[in-house]
């Protein structure tokens, strides 16, 4: 049973340009989160969605940010007209059922550059 | 202020015993939770901690639980080289579905 994963990996965008991660949460798991790490500090949320559905999209930024989780395929983080302070890791985290937090399992990160 | 505050750093040798510390403001927690970060990796979930115990063990992990001061711990025993990374502590509260809320992390470096 794969763990989630994320990618890519590693993103380097210039300013103003497109960036979007994907995540495929753990086999059977239909709950994602996704958290930003900013250098040298902690995790904070971003969204929380269920398939097709956001739940809670309160750590959002309100401008060029969105995310989705369609009934097949990935979770995509979309990123757009990026800028210099867009720049670090993003994570997700995926669940079997919403209600204990305990079972979030995270993945490996996408390192995003701004250039 | 932030939700959770932890030290940032933290070194001692190997062998010795290494106690990670945090402080949370919302009493309402429901679960608290340790993750280890290595570099350039994700988030690895250690242990977690109901909100109505006060202690729980896991081999060389201890965690320490005190609700009324709103502060928690982590006791790693017999600390080796391959524990030196970052320690997050987080909590999740009851009316926000199921966000974590974390700390800014400590690290960890463990001395031969």
């Amino acid at each position: 049973n794969a763990g989630v994963m994320q990618n890519p990996r590693h993103l380097v965008r210039r300013r103003g340009q497109e960036a979007r991660l994907r995540c495929s949460p753990m086999k059977g798991h239909s709950h994602v989160y996704w958290y930003r790490q900013l250098p040298e500090e902690g995790l904070k949320f971003m969204v929380y969605l269920q398939k097709e559905n956001i739940i809670d999209e309160s750590g959002m930024p309100k401008e060029r940010f969105s995310a989705e989780f369609p009934k097949e395929g990935p979770s995509i983080l979309r990123i757009q007209q990026v800028v210099r302070g867009d720049s670090a890791a993003y994570f997700c985290a995926s669940s079997l059922q919403g209600t204990i937090s305990y079972e979030q399992y995270f993945g490996p990160g996408t390192r995003l550059t701004v250039t | 202020g932030e939700d959770v505050e932890q030290s940032l750093f933290l070194s001692v040798r190997e062998g010795d015993s290494s106690v990670i510390n945090c402080t949370y403001t919302d009493s309402s927690s429901t679960y608290l939770y340790w993750y280890k970060q290595e570099p350039g990796a994700g988030l690895q979930l250690l242990t977690y901690i109901f909100s109505n115990m006060d202690m729980k063990q896991d081999q060389r992990l201890t965690v320490l639980l005190n609700k009324k001061d709103k502060h928690l711990s982590l006791r790693i025993a017999d600390t080796q080289t391959g524990d030196s990374a970052i320690y997050f502590c987080a909590e999740s509260l009851p009316n926000a579905g199921n966000m974590l809320t974390f700390g800014g992390g400590t690290r960890l470096m463990v001395k031969p």
